[in-house]
């Protein structure tokens, strides 16, 4: 059973570059996590798909961040145009939701190792 | 809106000592899911525990124990004959208890170092 890959692990680019990562989830998994951790910090939510529909994004999530989860399997994290403040790692998660009498059976989140980016 | 308090930010500890990490939570919702992860220095968090909010019975997993007291918002995790290889931080976390409220929301972490 494999768990949650990320890629790449580490990514360094100037200050304006746009920047992609990849996030494989855990195979039978529904639910796909994207949050964010600067150093010293707990990670925050950036944004989560069930199957392929993003169905909530924080407001962390500027207009240069989009995330896509094109046939429900992996998903994406691009950042356009990217600024110093842009730097933290970019961790992913995925679980498997379901409701059972009403509330969620299961849906622990697996994290992967995260994608640590630089921007300079 | 949801919160995690982890009021300890460093925990220095000799091998073999038991030791609490401390987790005060805020939140509206009736229901909801209380959380511990561990991050070693590779960086992967790692998960723990999860606990119902209607289900308040303590745990114990081997070397760990969970003390959850709803009267007080708190979640506590104590590791018992502490060893090395418990070096991490340490992160609480709560979730709602309905599909539109499943992020998780992180305390700031602890950062437990055991010496040997």
């Amino acid at each position: 059973d494999t768990g949650v890959s990320q890629d790449p692990r580490h990514k360094i680019t100037k200050r304006g570059q746009n920047v992609t990562f990849r996030c494989d989830p855990i195979s039978e998994h529904n639910r796909l996590y994207w949050y964010r951790q600067t150093l010293g910090q707990g990670p925050e939510f950036l944004t989560y798909f069930q199957n392929e529909a993003q169905l909530e994004k924080s407001r962390l999530l500027s207009d240069r961040f989009s995330a896509e989860r094109p046939k429900g399997s992996f998903s994406t994290l691009e950042i356009q145009r990217t600024e110093q403040g842009d730097s933290a790692m970019y961790l992913c998660a995925s679980s498997f939701f379901l409701l059972t009498r009403g509330y969620p059976a299961k849906n622990i989140q697996y994290f992967g190792a995260g994608t640590r980016l630089s921007v300079l | 809106a949801q919160k995690v308090t982890q009021a300890q930010t460093e925990i220095s500890v000799v091998e073999k000592e038991d030791v609490t990490l401390d987790c005060v939570y805020e939140t509206r919702d009736t229901t909801y899911y209380l959380f511990w992860y561990k991050q070693p220095p590779s960086g992967e968090l790692v998960f723990l525990i999860r606990r119902n909010s209607f289900d308040e019975q303590n745990e114990i997993s081997g070397r760990y124990s969970w003390n959850f007291q709803k009267s007080t918002s708190s979640f506590n995790f104590t590791i018992t004959a502490s060893q090395v290889v418990d070096s991490a931080v340490y992160f609480c976390a709560l979730s709602g208890n309905t599909g539109a409220n499943s992020k998780l929301t992180f305390g700031k972490g602890i950062t437990l170092s055991v010496r040997p």
